[in-house]
């Protein structure tokens, strides 16, 4: 089975642009969850989709927001970026039945903002 | 609120030498717990998970950690670590929460000497 990709792998933006990363789940895989790795914060629960629907959801401003499509790939935007934007960007898929909670990570976007 | 610390920001170690990267937790209930590795650029790679059962469990890559709910503890051990092993470990926590939001330590990087 493919793993999960994440595209695209480098993005280089400007203070107050926005972005969209895109990210494909294992295949039957149908949760997806995002998460922001900084330096300074580690690692950190961004939100989680299951079924086009928003689960869960961490302790991030409303500029960060996500969707999730029927064949279950997922996008995440962050509007009016700011320079603490500038993370590694990872996104998760996990399945069902004796493998829910287990995640698989895709190799992450590298978001710099200028 | 839910918590996991890895005590250790940093450890070097000789090649062939033992390993045992640390861990505690924070949470009520029956802890799902995993470690992580993740080499420079990369994402995260699942090393083992523990979610009910033998206290004992074996991973990939020669690691095996040990479940100790007295000490709320969950560390990472491989008897002989090999070059290759250089990377940062993560510990993780699913939350109580749940809906495949994980809590992460703030990671130990490990450095092989040859």
């Amino acid at each position: 089975k493919a793993g999960v990709t994440q595209t695209p792998r480098y993005l280089i933006k400007t203070r107050g642009q926005q972005v969209t990363l895109s990210c494909s789940p294992i295949s039957g895989h149908r949760s997806v969850s995002w998460y922001q790795q900084t330096p300074g914060q580690g690692l950190q629960f961004l939100f989680e989709y299951f079924s086009e629907t928003q689960r869960n959801k961490g302790n991030f401003p409303g500029r960060f927001s996500g969707r999730q499509f029927s064949n279950s790939r997922s996008e995440m935007n962050v509007s009016t970026l700011e320079l603490g934007d500038s993370a590694l960007y990872l996104c998760a898929s996990s399945g069902t039945g004796e493998s829910y909670n287990e995640q698989f990570f895709g190799p992450g976007t590298r978001l710099t903002v200028l | 609120a839910q918590s996991v610390t890895q005590p250790d920001i940093h450890i070097t170690v000789s090649e062939g030498a033992s390993l045992e990267l640390r861990c505690n937790y924070s949470y009520g209930a029956t802890p799902y717990l995993f470690w992580y590795v993740q080499s420079p650029g990369q994402g995260l790679q699942l090393l083992l998970k523990y979610f009910s059962g033998d206290t004992l469990v074996q991973g990939i890559k020669g690691f095996e950690a040990e479940f100790k709910r007295s000490q709320s503890s969950f560390n990472l051990r491989k008897p002989s670590v090999h070059w290759s092993d250089a990377a940062e470990y993560f510990c993780a926590v699913v939350s109580s929460g749940g809906y495949n939001k994980l809590i992460f330590g703030a990671g130990t990087r490990l450095a092989v000497h040859p």
